[in-house]
C-alpha cells in the first residue's frame, strides 16, 4: 500500500442514493486529485485542490461534489449517479509546487451504479 | 489532438527479451515525464520518471526522452512474466496539469 488510502474499496449504489467517497494522503503533500478509469479510456481528471483550495474542475457533472477539509483528506460525494459513472475512482496527491515531483496514487474505489 | 497518446497494443513480448513502450505529447511546454505501472484492477504504481533529455536506467527499465520530437519511451530489458501489466505515460506541464495516455498493454510469454 501506498501513502495514500481510499475507502470504501468497492461500492455498489443506486441511482437515488447519497454516497462518499473518502481519500486521505500521509506524505506530507499540498496538492491532491480524484480521477476517474473507465475501461478503454484514458485516466480523467476530475478534480483538483492545491492547498486545500480547488484550482480545477474539468466540467464535472454536479453530481459529484468534492470537498477538501485540509490538505490531508479528501471527500467525492455522490448523488443521484448514473449506469455510465460506474467507474474506478482514484485519489492521488503531490508536491504541487515542485514540478519534478510526480503523483501518488491510492488504491482507488470501484464504484459501481445500478 | 490528444494530449499523450500511445500505441494501446496488446504488445506480446516472449520472457527474457525488449520489450518497448512509446508516449508522445503535445505539449511543448511539459518538464516532468513519468511511466506508471498498472496491474489489473490495482491502482497504477510509478516505475519510472525522466526530466532531462537523453536516457536514464534503473534496473531493466530504461526511459528515453526525446523533447525536440516530443517523445518518451520506456525500454524493459529481461522481460519477466511479471511485466505483464498495462503501461501508462504521463506527462506533467508547468502548469501541474497532468496528462495520462490510454495505456498500452503488455503481455511476457513465458
Amino acid at each position: 500500500e501506498t501513502g495514500v488510502t481510499q475507502t470504501p474499496r468497492h461500492l455498489v449504489m443506486g441511482m437515488t442514493n447519497k454516497k462518499s467517497l473518502k481519500c486521505e494522503q500521509h506524505l506530507g503533500h499540498n496538492a491532491m486529485y480524484w480521477y476517474k478509469q473507465s475501461a478503454k479510456k484514458p485516466l480523467e481528471l476530475m478534480f483538483v485542490y492545491n492547498f486545500k483550495e480547488q484550482t480545477e474542475n474539468n466540467s464535472v457533472p454536479s453530481r459529484f461534489s468534492p470537498e477538501c477539509p485540509n490538505s490531508s483528506h479528501l471527500f467525492l460525494h455522490l448523488h443521484t449517479l448514473q449506469p455510465e459513472d460506474s467507474a474506478l475512482y482514484l485519489c492521488a496527491s503531490s508536491y504541487s509546487k515542485i514540478v519534478s515531483e510526480t503523483q501518488y496514487f491510492g488504491p482507488g474505489t470501484r464504484l459501481l451504479v445500478l | 489532438q490528444k494530449e499523450v497518446e500511445q500505441n494501446s497494443g496488446p504488445l506480446s513480448v516472449p520472457e527474457g527479451a525488449i520489450a518497448s513502450l512509446n508516449c508522445t505529447y503535445s505539449d511543448r511546454g511539459s518538464q516532468s515525464f513519468f511511466w506508471y505501472r498498472q496491474y489489473s484492477g490495482k491502482s497504477p504504481e510509478l516505475i519510472m520518471s525522466i526530466y532531462s533529455n537523453g536516457d536514464k536506467e534503473d534496473g531493466r527499465f530504461t526511459a528515453q526522452l526525446n523533447k525536440a520530437s516530443q517523445y518518451v519511451s520506456l525500454l524493459i530489458r529481461d522481460s519477466q512474466p511479471s511485466d505483464s501489466a498495462t503501461y501508462l505515460c504521463a506527462v506533467r506541464n508547468t502548469g501541474n496539469q497532468f496528462y495520462f495516455g490510454t495505456g498500452t498493454s503488455l503481455t511476457v510469454i513465458p
